[in-house]
């Protein structure tokens, strides 16, 4: 079974551009969960798309925007990046929408670098 | 209230010794509290989860101990091994609330090096 897959791995980009990331959960898997890993802070909740729809967000700018796919693969846009955009993304997918029945499965991230 | 605390930052341990990593929540409403392990370069994978109605989970060498009236829990790992070096980020959510039953609430993280 091939696991969360995102792309790109890693990738640079300049102060007020914009930035598409991309996931594809594992098959079967409807719910996509983005979260952002920047250095000492932890995973902090960004998005959770469930059967196409956005389902709850983190707090976070309304830069941060994404949509899921029919699918179910997943897009997290950012624009206008500031510095503080720096971190590992990382998307999840479950099978469901009940944590303890179907916990989350981790991609292993886009490295997103602001300059 | 909506913050999980994880304590320590780092942590080193020598081999065959119990590694322990604490987390405390402030939000009675958490009911879902797993453990990931994240390797260098990879994404978090889960390791263990406990629910509130028991008060310790076992799997092999990996312990949940669970506390609800002081609202906190930890993981042990027993005969911790250099390939245990890892970090580890206790996460806390709320099952029942259907709108943010995945929401999970991480800590910040444990950086667990084990010497051979």
């Amino acid at each position: 079974e091939a696991g969360v897959t995102q792309s790109p791995t890693h990738l640079i980009k300049t102060r007020g551009q914009q930035v598409t990331l991309r996931c594809s959960p594992i098959s079967g898997h409807t719910s996509v969960y983005w979260y952002q890993q920047a250095l000492g802070l932890g995973l902090q909740f960004l998005l959770w798309y469930d059967e196409g729809e956005e389902r709850n967000r983190g707090n976070f700018p309304p830069r941060f925007s994404g949509r899921q796919f029919p699918n179910y693969s997943s897009e997290l846009n950012v624009n206008a990046l500031e510095l503080e955009d720096s971190a590992l993304y990382l998307c999840a997918s479950s099978l469901g929408t009940t944590t303890s029945q179907s916990p989350l499965h981790f991609g292993n991230g886009t490295r997103l670098t602001v300059t | 209230q909506q913050q999980v605390k994880q304590s320590p930052q780092s942590l080193i341990v020598q081999k065959g010794g119990i590694s322990i990593i604490n987390c405390a929540y402030e939000n009675t409403a958490f009911d879902y509290f797993p453990w990931y392990q994240q390797f260098p370069g990879k994404g978090p994978a889960l390791l263990i989860a406990i629910r509130p109605d028991v008060s310790e989970k076992k799997e092999g060498r990996f312990t949940i101990s669970f506390n609800k009236s002081a609202k906190q829990f930890s993981l042990h790992i027993m005969d911790s091994q250099p390939g245990d070096s890892a970090t580890y980020f206790c996460a806390a959510s709320m099952v029942g609330n259907g709108q943010g039953a995945q929401k999970l609430v991480f800590g910040q993280g444990t950086r667990l090096t084990i010497n051979p």
